[in-house]
């Protein structure tokens, strides 16, 4: 029962370095997300994936590109990481379409970026 | 676009007392509301959702939510705290079909005073 599985859990970055943060999900999901959560921001919505071969921006896409490689996995990747995004990171998935499901979560990325 | 407001950032009970978190929505269409909870360093874990069905929906851990269309809200409740509540919980809103975003709110920290 692996549900959403996110690697790394922690990750410490120089300013300007570059890296991405790998999501998969088993439960056969269309959608897919990726969320930062900053204190007293709550939960802000990165980008997400409708369905495979397609994204779509979010509240915060800025400093942040994304690819959804097939149905399972959805990567995050900081091309040049600023201390703007220290962050924990969590992707979600759900089932989405008519009758939308709710969101399952993985554990979460702690990124400081230094 | 759909939205959700949480009013209190923080909110403190007696064991024992009445919890209530306040979430308000806004929505051109009839939305689809959660409630989530996350304890320290761990993903999110779905409470209750309410998808157009019942007005009032029951979730676990004794927790409720009530769908309020004329007060375009869903506040949470549960009738009696207790100390494993402490938590940080988070409302949120997505469309019913036909946009998989997912938005969520800002969060409120539940303290449980002994």
């Amino acid at each position: 029962n692996a549900g959403v599985t996110q690697t790394p859990k922690f990750q410490v970055l120089k300013t300007g370095q570059s890296m991405t943060l790998q999501c998969a999900q088993d439960m056969n999901h269309n959608s897919m997300y990726w969320y930062r959560q900053d204190p007293g921001m709550g939960l802000r919505l990165i980008y997400y994936s409708a369905s495979e071969g397609t994204t779509d921006k979010g509240e915060v896409p800025n400093g942040y590109n994304v690819s959804r490689l097939n149905k399972r996995e959805f990567s995050l990747r900081l091309e040049s990481a600023a201390p703007s995004q220290t962050s924990v990171y969590f992707c979600a998935s759900r089932k989405g379409g008519v009758g939308n499901t709710e969101a399952f979560f993985g554990q979460g990325t702690r990124l400081t970026v230094v | 676009a759909q939205s959700v407001t949480q009013l209190g950032s923080h909110v403190s009970v007696s064991e024992g007392a009445l919890v209530l978190l306040r979430c308000n929505y806004s929505s051109s269409v009839p939305p689809y509301l959660f409630w989530y909870v996350q304890y320290p360093n761990q993903g999110l874990q779905l409470l209750l959702k309410y998808t157009s069905a019942a007005t009032l929906v029951k979730g676990i851990n004794g927790f409720e939510a009530e769908f309020k269309k004329s007060e375009t809200s869903f506040h949470l409740t549960k009738p009696s705290a207790h100390m494993s509540d402490a938590a940080e919980y988070f409302c949120a809103v997505s469309a019913p079909f036909g946009n998989e975003k997912l938005t969520f709110g800002t969060g409120t920290r539940l303290t449980i005073i002994p």
